[in-house]
């Protein structure tokens, strides 16, 4: 089975920078995506990590370390509009299919 | 690119009654799509995974006779909750598959399902 793990909850200020950390389990790791989920709608894909090392794509940067089964999600410059929840999902090799972690609830104050 | 249309949006139905969600990928095929639902302040779990043209695979303890799923189509999945109970109540939210590097799944906006 799978097993991913993250922080249930988050605050940070506004024009900060946050890590939001995800440890996991799996047999036959294919991947490791983070979406972004504001409240009442559907995620929304934020960044895919295959290989070890650092993605960047704008403020937002995602790490894999496969050896460690972890990954982080930094979100830099932080607005408002980033008060969100941020979702780890694993892939595996069986099926194509994601399972996610509890979500990581992120509040942005002024 | 990578647009998922749900439709509808948000349904109330009374219980006994079935109800249809649809799922659509607008400017891409998918061949395989995916349902999850999702409970207030909890994380997505998969329901079922749905291949076009053949019959969908369910993940453990979900009924398929009381979930049916068809693919009909690169564009089209549905969801057909059958029978619905308040206990079905829940954000269901469907998700398409594109092909490529990463096979980057792409969600809809979600139905709000409320079986009173």
């Amino acid at each position: 089975g799978q097993n991913i793990d993250q922080p249930t909850e988050m605050t940070a200020t506004e024009g900060a920078i946050v890590q939001i950390n995800c440890t996991y389990q799996t047999s036959g790791f294919n991947g490791l995506f983070w979406y972004q989920q504001h409240a009442g709608e559907a995620p929304t894909f934020l960044s895919y990590n295959v290989l070890d090392g650092l993605e960047e794509k704008g403020r937002f940067s995602s790490f894999l370390s496969r050896s460690k089964g972890y990954s982080y999600l930094l979100l830099k410059e932080l607005q408002m509009k980033d008060s969100a929840s941020y979702l780890c999902a694993v892939r595996s090799n069986a099926g194509n299919m994601l399972t996610f972690g509890g979500g990581t609830r992120l509040m942005v104050k002024p | 690119g990578a647009v998922v249309s749900q439709h509808p949006s948000r349904v109330i139905c009374k219980s006994g009654t079935s109800v249809k969600i649809e799922c659509r990928s607008l400017d891409f095929q998918a061949t395989t799509m995916f349902w999850y639902r999702q409970f207030p302040k909890q994380s997505l779990m998969l329901m079922a995974t749905s291949n076009e043209g053949s019959k969908a695979t369910y993940e453990q303890g979900v009924e398929k006779d009381k979930f049916l799923i068809n693919h009909a189509s690169l564009t089209l999945s549905t969801l057909t909750v059958t029978s619905a109970h308040p206990e079905d109540s829940s954000f269901y939210i469907c998700s398409a598959r594109l092909a490529g590097f990463a096979d980057t799944q792409y969600f809809g906006p979600g139905t709000r399902l409320t079986v009173l």
